[in-house]
């Protein structure tokens, strides 16, 4: 099974970074997605990682450590648009993904 | 635009009753899903298939049955609706069944049975 653990709730300033964590336990491992979700709207696509290290997207980046179970998202020159939720969803060798409970993030001016 | 389409957006429903909620997408993705998601317990997928014809089980399909007559076209049907089954539902695709493809989201439909 999946265990995935992601903190509640976040506030953070318009301008600065603010950086998402998720770590997860997994009987076998075959990547970690992560999905933005903005209140009364569908999940969207933000990042896939299933090598170590860091891949970067504009404003965003995401992190994977395998060996720890570890992942983070950071978000860059924050905007009040980033206000949403932000989940942490991992695959194992089956083909559903599991998410975590999502992280609640609140951009304040 | 091509997506994925819910129907109805949202809709009440008495206990007992029968009900499918309607997902098609325009994509030619194979692989589709349906989860549901409750406040404070996150997405958890109730069923899936990979590919027209077949379909599999997800963590909480009790309750609830899916067919895939074809690539498009993926309803869930809730046989007789009962309280705890409100929640609000997302449909999803990818283009294959493999666990490293993205998947895109419906808009989701709102369910409440009283």
């Amino acid at each position: 099974g999946q265990n995935i653990d992601q903190p509640t709730e976040m506030t953070a300033t318009e301008g600065a970074i603010v950086q998402i964590n998720c770590t997860y336990q997994t009987s076998g491992f075959n990547g970690l997605f992560w999905y933005q979700q903005h209140a009364g709207e569908a999940p969207t696509f933000l990042s896939y990682n299933v090598l170590d290290g860091l891949e970067e997207k504009g404003r965003f980046s995401s992190f994977l450590s395998r060996s720890k179970g570890y992942s983070y998202l950071l978000l860059k020159e924050l905007q009040m648009k980033d206000s949403a939720s932000y989940l942490c969803a991992v695959t194992d060798s089956g083909y559903a993904l599991n998410f975590g409970k999502g992280t609640s993030l609140l951009v304040t001016p | 635009i091509a997506g994925i389409t819910q129907a109805p957006t949202s809709q009440i429903l008495a206990a007992g009753r029968r009900m499918t909620l309607r997902c098609t997408q325009d994509m030619r993705h194979n692989a589709m899903y349906w989860y549901r998601q409750d406040l404070g317990l996150g997405l958890r997928l109730i069923h899936y298939s990979n590919t027209a014809g077949t379909t599999g089980k997800g963590e909480v399909p009790d309750g609830y049955s899916v067919s895939r007559a074809n690539t498009d076209d993926f309803p869930l049907t809730l046989a007789s609706a009962v309280p705890s089954q409100t929640s609000v539902y997302f449909c999803a695709s990818s283009r294959t069944g493999d666990s490293n493809q993205p998947q895109h989201f419906g808009d989701g439909t709102r369910l409440s049975i009283l």
